[in-house]
């Protein structure tokens, strides 16, 4: 059971470079979430896609881009990257009504 | 807009003590209650969820009952473990077209044998 599956796992960049973090769920759910979390701060929502081909800002958007490529797949992308956004990024989905969010295992992003 | 409040950690207990965090919330509408739980290096896990007022979630020894009238999904465990070791995330999810979730900040748990 693959449930969300994000790539890579680690990464590290040098400030300004830019990456997309791949996001794919295979659950047939229509909503898809990017999280970043820092110690001491929780979850902390960046962009948020409701169904395909729509997206909105979530707490933490400056900095950064998604594409809800279809129902499946929905990538956040760093333009240039910054130190601030050194940080676990989590993709999660879910499905109607009162159903759970299932998150991927995260990606762990240094800036240097 | 809608916001969980939980207790901030760290709570050390010994093992088999009996645990409590408060978790709190804020919404507009009638939202539906979770918590999950993250172990160290993974993502989070669903824990338990309940979806209308006094309905009680119940896995793995752990329960949390939906309080209406005090907004309150404080979870519980009668006697914990050293497995149970973990970050714990209240969270409420809204009803509406856009499926938003909120978490509370997460409380750490560190059981000592």
């Amino acid at each position: 059971n693959a449930g969300v599956t994000q790539t890579p796992k680690f990464q590290v960049l040098k400030t300004g470079q830019s990456m997309t973090l791949q996001c794919a769920q295979d659950m047939n759910h229509n909503s898809m979430y990017w999280y970043r979390q820092d110690p001491g701060m929780g979850l902390r929502l960046i962009y948020y896609s409701a169904s395909e081909g729509t997206t909105d800002k979530g707490e933490v958007p400056n900095g950064y881009n998604v594409s809800r490529l279809n129902k499946r797949e929905f990538s956040l992308r760093l333009e240039s990257a910054a130190p601030s956004q050194t940080s676990v990024y989590f993709c999660a989905s879910k499905g109607t009504g009162d159903q759970p969010q299932h998150f991927g295992d995260g990606t762990r992003l240094s800036i240097l | 807009g809608d916001s969980v409040t939980q207790m901030e950690g760290p709570v050390t207990l010994s093992e088999e003590a009996f645990l409590t965090i408060n978790c709190t919330y804020t919404a507009t509408g009638y939202p539906s209650l979770f918590w999950y739980v993250q172990y160290p290096g993974e993502g989070l896990q669903l824990l338990l969820k309940a979806t209308k007022a006094d309905d009680k979630g119940s896995n793995k020894g752990f329960e949390a009952t939906y309080r209406k009238e005090t907004t309150s999904f404080h979870l519980e465990k009668g006697s914990v473990q050293v497995s149970d070791s973990a970050v714990y995330f209240c969270a409420l999810s809204d009803r509406g077209g856009y499926q938003k979730v909120t978490f509370g900040t997460g409380t750490k748990l560190q059981v000592i044998p």
